[in-house]
């Protein structure tokens, strides 16, 4: 089946710890988003790929970092530096820029 | 700063009843809208799609956009307890992605 994967479901982190979440894809899809979601609220844009070896920051960028090396693979980076990480995170893809994204099943990041 | 509005809710109804779910954006530059939906500590799933002024339809639900006005709905008839969730209303902003809503929570009662 088609579809984008995310892993894993659920993660934790200890202080001053770098993790990477990891999401694929087998849609051929061209872009790809990470979102994070805190409770209540709604997604905010972290980073978006819209072709390989290119990404571009999205409104919250600060202590996260990716990389996209393969078109199937986009990983998220929570480094350190992101002070505040626990949230639920998802990863989408679509088509192009304007087209609907589709969702991973997201990875929900906890401090230890 | 680009924005999409929507009322937090709860929005309830009965079943059986017209659920209307409103969305209001501030880029006039905007060409995709989309409504998303979300159940608890689940992912975001997209029900509709709608690029032109006018109605959509597509089984019980209706997408509704006015341009002019800045303003795109969605409407649900024959709500059933299954489509309790939370909404979100997406719309693209020109030169980056999708800009999200913050939700409108429906909640629909048997």
């Amino acid at each position: 089946d088609g579809g984008i994967t995310q892993s894993p479901k659920y993660l934790f982190r200890k202080e001053g710890q770098n993790v990477t979440l990891s999401c694929e894809q087998n849609l051929n899809h061209d872009a790809m988003y990470w979102y994070r979601q805190d409770p209540g609220q709604g997604l905010r844009l972290i980073y978006y790929s819209q072709i390989v070896n290119d990404f571009q920051k999205g409104d919250i960028a600060e202590g996260y970092s990716v990389s996209r090396e393969k078109k199937e693979s986009f990983p998220l980076t929570v480094t350190s530096a992101q002070k505040n990480p626990t949230a639920f995170y998802l990863c989408a893809s679509s088509i192009g820029r304007d087209q609907p994204q589709h969702f991973g099943d997201g990875t929900r990041l906890s401090i230890l | 700063q680009k924005e999409v509005e929507q009322n937090s809710g709860p929005l309830s109804v009965p079943e059986g009843a017209i659920a209307s779910l409103n969305c209001t954006y501030s880029d006039r530059g905007s060409q995709s809208f989309f409504w998303y939906r979300q159940y608890s500590g689940k992912s975001p799933e997209l029900i509709m799609s709608i690029y032109s002024n006018g109605d959509k339809e597509d089984g019980r639900f209706t997408a509704q956009l006015n341009k002019a006005s800045q303003y795109v709905s969605l409407l649900i008839r024959d709500s059933q307890p299954s489509d309790s969730a939370t909404y979100l209303c997406a719309v693209t902003e020109a030169g980056t992605a999708l800009i999200f809503g913050k939700g409108t929570t429906l909640s629909v009662s048997s």
